[in-house]
């Protein structure tokens, strides 16, 4: 069974820092493209950034609100995604999920943790 | 402001038929099919629907069905039952970007 597990959220305040954590099992994470996407309280999802995995290069885009604050990182031998994010602002408010996010079935969401600033 | 454009509500009846557009360009929806549609119960993480345009996840009711005409994608639910109330989300593969994006988000109301 698959499984994405968040972590990390928390109250912080504006300019402050957090890091979050994506556990995943249940798959070959090595091979997986992951996603963060985020909701601000009563509005839609936000895709802000992915990473690639390792055999298509390990690279990472970012929106444009978030780029230059917002890291997404991996550790393939602790299946573990990571989302550090630096000079928070209020309107970074929001659950933030991680996905595997594809454009086939093999698309699963964690329960998502919350970031309030 | 999303580039996938879906209407913010639609409503219908119990057993009523309802259909979700989501109109995007010749960039991203109309030119692949790699449109997927998400429900999201509150509290709830996102849930795929329906993937490449109009295949269906195991497990998910055939009462939910894809179609694509255009740059316009659809998401029709058939037989609509109270567990159907929900936001719905589109997304579609773009060559402009790197970058992923979704639809606004359509919220469905079961009268």
């Amino acid at each position: 069974e698959v499984q994405l597990v968040e972590s990390g959220g928390g109250l912080v305040e504006p300019g402050g820092s957090l890091r979050l954590s994506c556990a995943a099992s249940g798959f070959t994470f090595s091979n997986a493209w992951m996603t963060w996407v985020r909701q601000a309280p009563g509005k839609g999802l936000e895709w802000i950034g992915h990473i690639k995995s390792k055999t298509d290069g390990g690279t990472t885009d970012y929106i444009a609100p978030v780029k230059g604050r917002f890291a997404i990182s991996r550790d393939d031998s602790k299946n573990t995604l990571y989302l550090q994010m630096n000079s928070l602002k209020t309107e970074d408010t929001a659950l933030y999920y991680c996905t595997t996010l594809s454009y086939s079935s093999s698309d699963y969401w964690g329960q998502g943790t919350l970031v309030t600033v | 402001q999303s580039a996938l454009t879906q209407p913010a509500s639609v409503s219908g009846s119990p057993g009523q038929s309802i259909t979700i557009s989501c109109t995007g360009t010749s960039s991203d929806v109309g030119g692949y099919n790699y449109v997927s549609w998400y429900q999201q119960h509150p509290g709830k993480a996102p849930k795929l629907m329906i993937y490449e345009v109009s295949n269906r996840p195991s497990g998910v009711s055939n009462r939910f069905s894809g179609s694509k005409s255009g740059n316009t994608a659809s998401l029709t639910i058939s037989g609509l039952q109270a567990e159907d109330e929900a936001d719905y989300y589109c997304y579609s593969y773009t060559r402009r970007s790197t970058l992923g994006v979704f639809g606004g988000g359509t919220k469905l109301t079961v009268l």
